[in-house]
């Protein structure tokens, strides 16, 4: 069975300090990696996706295959970057079937 | 563009009573997504539709659950009778066909059961 784990449920971080919110997963195949945010009061929305390789308002994540890991990065936080953070994959097949971790809370104070 | 939209936006029911939410996809989006997200949890699968034909259910409970998308546009979830565990946000997500598109998701319908 697929998991994906978010060992943080919170996690608070001063402004322009270096961010990392940690995924790992479990599955048997070649999953494709995603990091969703919410922030307060708006919808689930995409942040980034390990086959873009792009970075998103400052965020990079790299799947490491070997450690099964796909941890959130950004070198220098902002109070706009407080949200809800959500890991989450979907199998290597043509869906949105997603299994999502419980999520981070990031905070970050001014 | 406009979103995908949801109601009613909030639901307080007692339990064994009967429920339903509805779902009006982003236009053109054939692929639609029912997620549950219980407080303190990610969201869960529950159902996906690809057109008005059902993918997977695997994850619906349907002693209780059901979902229809008759026409391949708007979704309704219904949930009867419900349990005090049903209390959840009920996401709705749509696509187009491909996974290479992103996946649009609603504001999500709270469910108090009592």
């Amino acid at each position: 069975a697929q998991r994906v784990t978010q060992p943080e449920k919170l996690l608070s971080v001063f402004k322009g300090a270096p961010v990392e919110l940690k995924c790992n997963y479990s599955y048997s195949g070649s999953p494709e990696l995603f990091w969703y945010v919410q922030y307060s009061r708006q919808r689930l929305q995409l942040l980034l996706r390990h086959i873009s390789r792009e970075s998103i308002k400052g965020f990079t994540a790299d799947l490491n295959k070997g450690e099964t890991s796909f941890h959130l990065k950004k070198p220098f936080a902002q109070e706009e970057d407080s949200a809800m953070y959500y890991c989450a994959l979907t199998p290597g097949a043509g869906s949105y079937q997603l299994t999502f971790g419980k999520g981070t809370k990031l905070s970050v104070i001014p | 563009e406009a979103g995908v939209a949801q109601s009613p936006r909030y639901k307080i029911i007692e339990k064994r009573q009967s429920v339903a939410f509805w779902c009006n996809p982003i236009s053109g989006h054939a692929t639609l997504y029912w997620y549950q997200q219980i407080l303190g949890q990610g969201p869960k699968l529950l159902i996906q539709f690809q057109n008005n034909g059902v993918v997977d259910d695997s994850q619906l409970p349907k002693d209780r659950f059901s979902a229809e998308r008759l026409k391949g546009v708007d979704s309704t979830l219904k949930i009867q009778p419900a349990k005090l565990e049903d209390s959840a946000v009920y996401l709705c997500a749509s696509s187009f066909v491909t996974r290479e598109e992103k996946l649009f998701f609603g504001s999500g319908t709270q469910l108090s059961v009592l």
